[in-house]
């Protein structure tokens, strides 16, 4: 069946890093843009970046933009999300999400990976 | 950056009712309007994409309307099942942003 499975998350002190990982199954991985979006605890959603199938276009959310780096492996059918300089601000539930190339929506999602950043 | 705003942030109604949640942008979006339901502990579900389709498998009593920048997402006979929070997402322009959600319970 169609499945996004996120990885990676953890407790990080402020300013260390960490590598979440979204691995894709059951539908052709390279067809598709891919999103992250977090939620803080108690709060909305929050878009965080968004990268189409080539992994040619990329674009961030002014919060995490020249700190995260979103990319992809279409061979490995998975998605990443390097954050850097981490703050406490960030600490969230980070979901992947596949998007409609057509629509823009987002269809399918992980279950999400938290995130806490602490010292 | 495009705003997006939902009202009310809450809502109480009782079974059966008809149940409406508006979002607007702070400019304007044509139809790139996505509805997401998010019960709690769970992954957001999208329900609607271009401001008026049906996902599929969503039930025909979720409906969405508007264009520009004013968007309605209605619930025609609201069901125990529906109790979430729901957000709208602009996809028309980057950050791909979301309402602050609307909070919907059972009366």
């Amino acid at each position: 069946q169609v499945q996004l499975v996120e990885s990676g998350g953890g407790l990080v002190n402020p300013g260390g890093s960490l590598r979440l990982s979204c691995a894709a199954s059951g539908f052709t991985f390279n067809d598709y843009y891919m999103s992250w979006i977090r939620q803080a605890p108690g709060k909305g959603l929050e878009w965080v970046s968004y990268i189409t199938s080539s992994g040619r276009s990329i674009y961030y959310a002014d919060s995490v933009k020249g700190r995260f780096t979103i990319s992809r492996d279409n061979a490995k059918n998975s998605l990443y999300l390097q954050m850097n300089s981490l703050r406490a601000e960030d600490t969230a539930v980070y979901y992947c999400a596949r998007v409609d190339v057509e629509t823009n929506g987002m269809d399918v999602w992980g279950q999400g990976t938290t995130v806490t950043v602490s010292s | 950056d495009i705003q997006m705003t939902q009202s009310p942030s809450s809502v109480s109604a009782s079974v059966g009712d008809r149940v409406t949640i508006t979002c607007r942008a702070s400019q304007d979006i044509s139809g790139w309007l996505a509805w997401y339901q998010q019960k709690p502990g769970k992954a957001p579900k999208l329900l609607i994409y271009a401001a008026s389709s049906l996902q599929s498998g969503v039930p025909s009593r979720f409906r969405g309307s508007g264009s520009g920048t004013d968007f309605t997402l209605t619930i025609s006979s609201l069901q125990p099942e529906d109790v979430a929070t729901y957000y709208c997402q602009q996809a028309d322009s980057f950050p791909h942003s979301f309402g602050q959600g609307t909070k919907l319970e059972i009366k």
